[in-house]
């Protein structure tokens, strides 16, 4: 039963293009989504956060966008750069819990 | 001066074998938790104390036993080890949890545990 759903497992992208990730997701009752950031042997870390009641959330290059009626979400990185190149799992909070996707794989091709 | 330290980062041993893995948090957070990262990459959370209080149990087999000594430690100890154990587990911390807020998870790097 996967609530958050990454469908892409990887994406290229060339440095200097936007980067778009995408994640849906089937409870409505989540309350937060967020990104997270993972590079190879570390932990995930925190990147943007949306509330359910908005539809968008930026900070500085990295934008998420909200469509609930969708259930959809997405996180746009502009301009890409190769320190971008990551695991980037989305994450929905329902309640007391976060569940996260499978994670997509960005590569940022200098 | 490591946020979310977890001992050991890599762990090897034998089918029916016992063990554990620490975790410690210096953030002062109030709530701990474990997660398992399988094979399919899905980060799926296991177990969550709040101030050593257990709130979150998922549908874990019962040799999987948390032990929380205190609101900086948690531990994740695994009796009987079986190859579909073989994962990543992360422990992360967050402050107190609350149902208006976006609940920002810290991780640790994760151990990796093998069983042969």
């Amino acid at each position: 039963d996967q609530q958050v759903k990454q469908n892409s497992p990887s994406l290229s992208v060339q440095e200097g293009r936007i980067s778009i990730l995408n994640c849906d997701y089937t409870n409505s009752m989540f309350d937060y989504f967020l990104w997270y950031k993972k590079y190879p042997a570390e932990g995930p870390t925190f990147l943007i956060s949306i509330s359910s009641i908005k539809d968008k959330n930026e900070d500085g290059r990295f934008t998420v966008f909200l469509n609930k009626s969708a259930k959809h979400l997405s996180l746009h990185i502009v301009p890409s750069q190769p320190g971008d190149s990551a695991v980037y799992f989305c994450a929905a909070k329902g309640g007391f819990k976060t569940i996260f996707g499978a994670g997509t794989r960005l590569f940022v091709k200098a | 001066d490591t946020a979310v330290s977890q001992t050991p980062k890599y762990l090897v041993t034998q089918m029916g074998n016992d063990k554990s893995i620490k975790c410690e948090q210096n953030l002062g957070h109030d709530t701990m938790y474990w997660y398992k990262q399988d094979s399919k990459k899905f980060l799926k959370i296991m177990f969550s104390y709040n101030n050593k209080e257990l709130i979150i149990n998922e549908t874990v087999p019962n040799r999987f036993s948390p032990k929380s000594p205190d609101k900086a430690h948690l531990n994740l100890h695994i009796n009987s080890l079986e190859l579909g154990d073989s994962a990543v587990y992360f422990c992360a911390s967050s402050h107190l949890l609350y149902r208006d807020r976006a609940n920002v998870l810290t991780f640790g790097a994760g151990s990796r545990l093998t069983v042969l």
